[in-house]
């Protein structure tokens, strides 16, 4: 089956720096990819949606210079998250639909990201 | 807007009982319908989904869910569960003629399975 790759899987960084999380589709292409953001006993808040050649869409309320989103090709997209805060601190998922309809939402392992 | 109720934050059993873990969702208009389980600090690995044809639909690990549309639900069961069930399960809906593909999450039920 359709398998989306996500690394790293845990990554501790120090407050003002940037952590890069990548995202790829192992077998299938992706021309739009989804970045999710969970916090602790909570469900997946949508962050924003990834398009192969062209800019993000972030959803309400995200902020785009602080969440860089990246889909540069058809296998990967990557989310830096710039001059972290321990308020990024979070669990960051991936996901990209395999039938381009909605009928195949494949997820990432996930990113535990810690800023100390 | 589609919206998806999952009533119980937490269910409690124990193991080799049976469990139903309910999702409700707010558009009788077509949908598709996904159940996700969550394991601590992993991703979400579908477990089964509804696109069309039989209401009943089965899927790994022996879980079973069951799309009723006068209810709007799509509840999930297992007629036995296993201490390795204990995770957070997700209730997901897409309504499939809104053009826009994005799955609206219920927000979890966390199963707890007791010896």
């Amino acid at each position: 089956g359709a398998v989306v790759s996500q690394h790293p899987s845990r990554v501790i960084c120090k407050s003002g720096t940037s952590v890069k999380i990548e995202c790829r589709s192992l077998d299938f292409q992706a021309t739009t990819m989804f970045w999710y953001r969970q916090f602790p006993k909570q469900s997946l808040m949508l962050m924003a949606t990834s398009n192969e050649g062209s800019k993000a869409t972030y959803e309400q309320g995200v902020e785009k210079d602080k969440f860089l989103i990246n889909h540069a090709s058809l296998t990967l997209s990557t989310l830096t998250v710039t001059s972290a805060h321990p308020e990024d601190s979070s669990f960051y998922i991936c996901s990209a639909d395999t039938m381009g309809t909605g009928g195949g939402y494949t997820f990432g392992s996930g990113t535990r990201l810690t800023v100390v | 807007a589609q919206s998806v109720t999952q009533l119980d934050s937490q269910v409690p059993v124990f193991e080799e009982a049976p469990v139903e873990l309910r999702c409700n969702y707010s558009s009788s208009v077509s949908v598709y319908l996904f159940w996700y389980v969550q394991y601590p600090n992993q991703g979400l690995q579908l477990l089964l989904k509804y696109l069309s044809g039989s209401t009943l639909v089965k899927g790994i690990n022996g879980f079973e869910a069951e799309f009723n549309k006068s209810q709007t639900s799509f509840h999930l069961r297992k007629p036995s569960v296993h201490i390795s069930d204990t995770a957070e399960y997700f209730c997901a809906v897409i309504s499939s003629t809104g053009g826009s593909y994005i799955p609206t999450f219920g927000r979890g039920t966390s199963l707890i399975v007791h010896p």
